[in-house]
């Protein structure tokens, strides 16, 4: 079955400090992949995705990711965090059908520190 | 203008009791989505309809249905409702079936006491 794995349940970085929140993937098939971003009290809104092709996509908001199938990873980037980038990330991988399906992971929250 | 909006923002209600929830989206789009996100944030699907037409129903209770009066809504009416129905409940639309990305919603929190 297919399935999405955030390892870090939160995650806490000073602000201007580099960031990586890692995501696995479990999908026969290549995914498609998707980086979701959600503010407090808000809906979510897309960062990224991953379809095929170059395995570096980049984002909104300076965010970039890195396709990697050997390892069945797609971890989101960012070289500078800015302290309105706290907020809950989600991994998702749409299945196949078209039917726009996500799965998503179990979320990490960011925490910024001053 | 708002691309997708629910209401209410917020529904308190007793156990068993019957709420709905509504949604509409002014973007065109064929696909609407009803996620639910429970207290710990995981987000699961639970319906999906493309042109009013209903193409995925994951395994929630029959006390929950979705329906689509147009392109435009996409409700969610929920009967009898239990304590552990409490959760924030996101719509979300898609282009077509070809175009991938998803618009959320603001969600509508649901508490029931």
């Amino acid at each position: 079955a297919q399935s999405v794995t955030q390892p870090d349940i939160h995650i806490t970085v000073s602000e201007g400090a580099s960031l990586e929140l890692r995501c696995n993937y479990s999908y026969g098939a290549t995914p498609y992949l998707f980086w979701y971003v959600q503010s407090p009290g808000q809906g979510l809104q897309l960062l990224l995705k991953y379809f095929s092709g170059d395995t570096l996509v980049q984002g909104i908001k300076g965010f970039e990711a890195e396709f990697k199938r050997s390892q069945s990873s797609f971890n989101l980037r960012k070289p500078s965090v800015h302290w309105s980038d706290a907020a809950e990330y989600f991994c998702a991988v749409e299945t196949s059908g078209n039917t726009g399906k996500l799965i998503f992971g179990q979320g990490t929250t960011l925490q910024v520190k001053p | 203008d708002t691309a997708v909006s629910q209401t209410p923002k917020y529904l308190v209600t007793q156990m068993g009791n019957d709420k709905s929830i509504k949604c509409e989206q002014n973007l065109g789009h064929d696909t609407m989505y009803w996620y639910k996100q429970d207290s710990k944030k995981f987000l699961k699907i639970m319906f999906s309809y493309n042109n009013k037409e209903l193409i995925i129903n994951e395994t929630v209770p029959n006390r929950f249905s979705p329906k689509s009066p147009d392109k435009a809504h996409l409700n969610l009416h929920i009967n009898s409702l239990e304590l552990g129905d409490s959760a924030v409940y996101f719509c979300a639309t898609r282009r077509s079936r070809t175009d991938n990305e998803q618009f959320f919603g603001p969600g509508t929190r649901l508490t029931v006491l």
